[in-house]
């Protein structure tokens, strides 16, 4: 595996359950970021991990949390979700501290019925 | 409140027919601006980052610059496979939080 990976690719839930969200990245980074982009609006940053600390966007419903046991791992988990949360929710990593270049995954497309 | 304009947020152009893309932006300590490429159902792709005015950078058909307000990308004699969403992105803090604009969605028609 190389660059950012994200699974599962697509995702269908109902407004009761709850999953996961998966990001690995291969590029040796310290930081890592969690995007939703929904149709024509731009990219929110939701979360930011910087060598494991983490930052946290008050605006973000307490129904996501995110989780990252290390430098190359990153996790949201989702739960009582609401229709207005599907998107496409995009992981992100950097090295974090001189470069800030993010490198971004192929996204998890997340309808919630 | 840091902001991030992108214009036009559309753009059609013949092959062969050169033309820029405009990100302006109101931030209070600019670190650093970024310009993305989005195709559908993907992540966007790093191209860019222009740290201060003056600075350029190109790739291919596609060239960045910077003033104090604003950044531009020219794309020359594009060609249909240029077709995609492009993104501007300022950094911000030393978290390495990226403020995004809406995006100018570029089609290149043969």
């Amino acid at each position: 595996e190389t660059g950012v990976t994200q699974t599962p690719r697509h995702l269908v839930m109902g407004m009761t359950n709850k999953k996961s969200l998966k990001c690995e990245q291969h590029l040796g980074h310290n930081a890592m970021y969690w995007y939703k982009q929904s149709a024509k609006k731009p990219l929110e940053l939701m979360f930011v991990y910087n060598f494991k600390e983490q930052t946290e966007n008050n605006s973000v419903p307490s129904r996501f949390s995110p989780e990252c046991p290390n430098s190359s791992h990153l996790f949201l988990h989702l739960h009582t979700l609401q229709p207005e949360d599907s998107a496409l929710y995009l992981c992100a990593s950097s090295a974090g501290d001189v470069t800030y270049e993010q490198y971004f995954g192929p996204g998890t497309r997340l309808t919630v019925t | 409140e840091d902001q991030v304009t992108q214009s036009p947020e559309a753009l059609r152009l013949q092959e062969g027919e050169s033309s820029s893309l405009n990100c302006s932006y109101t931030v209070s300590g600019l670190r650093g601006l970024f310009w993305y490429r989005q195709d559908p159902g993907k992540g966007p792709e790093f191209l860019f980052t222009l740290y201060s005015a003056g600075e350029e950078k190109e790739k291919e058909r596609l060239k960045a610059t910077l003033t104090k307000k604003e950044s531009f990308l020219h794309i020359t004699a594009p060609k249909p496979e240029d077709s995609a969403t492009y993104l501007c992105a300022v950094l911000t803090d030393s978290w390495g939080k990226l403020q995004f604009g809406a995006g100018t969605q570029v089609v290149v028609t043969p």
